[in-house]
């Protein structure tokens, strides 16, 4: 099984729907992230939480937000879609050895806004 | 600030050939460095990471990267490349504070999409 699962897959939706991507993990790691992808820009940080009550925003927040409802969910919501949200999101999350972090990425998410 | 630049968004090789991705990176302390993969359709996958204990590291699948603070280089290598090596991959660099404690941030590169031919 994965260690790190998002849900769903692929998601076409419409301008101004709200969406709700889901990631879970089975690791036991506190810190959850949220990336999206896009072609020609490597992966940008939206959304990055180190624990259940700590949640930080990334370089590129606006639109987004999120919950983390327990140790292994972390749930990204686009309050209003827009075209340009259009991306792969991909879920990470991470360990920490002697102040040092390594992160593991789930299978991504395809989202299309029409 | 840290950040990554990967030289040549794509890179293509013949099957047998020496495998070369380049990655350079900025950083203001001892930088933490990681090179990922991303077969078509799948998440990132991780290859190799530096951490300061060696500069030469030994990733899966044959690939190793080469820590140079001198050239701020952290370039991806395999001497023989095969045809499941097709796939995009990504240098990237962890925030890290001058304590040296990751503080949840990676910084990716654009990515280099690598082709091997028959």
């Amino acid at each position: 099984d994965a260690d790190v699962t998002q849900t769903p897959r692929n998601r076409i939706t419409k301008t101004g729907k709200r969406i709700m991507l889901e990631c879970s993990q089975t690791k036991g790691h506190d810190r959850m992230y949220w990336y999206r992808q896009d072609p020609g820009l490597g992966l940008r940080l939206i959304y990055y939480s180190f624990d259940v009550k700590d949640i930080n925003k990334g370089e590129i927040s606006d639109g987004y937000s999120v919950s983390r409802q327990a140790q292994a969910k972390f749930s990204l919501s686009l309050e209003s879609a827009i075209p340009n949200q259009t991306a792969l999101y991909f879920c990470a999350t991470s360990d920490l050895w002697q102040g040092r972090e390594t992160q593991y990425f789930g299978p991504g998410t395809r989202l299309l806004v029409l | 600030a840290q950040s990554v630049t990967q030289l040549g968004s794509h890179v293509s090789v013949s099957e047998g050939a020496l495998v070369l991705l380049r990655c350079n990176y900025s950083s203001s302390v001892p930088p933490y460095l990681f090179w990922y993969v991303q077969y078509p359709n799948q998440g990132l996958q991780l290859l190799l990471k530096y951490t300061s204990a060696a500069t030469l590291v030994k990733g899966i699948n044959g690939f190793e990267a080469e820590f140079k603070k001198s050239e701020t280089s952290f370039h991806l290598t395999k001497p023989s490349a095969h045809m499941s090596d097709a796939a995009e991959y990504f240098c990237a660099v962890s925030d890290i504070n001058a304590g040296g404690t990751s503080y949840g941030k990676l910084t990716f590169g654009q990515g280099t999409i690598l082709t091997v031919h028959p």
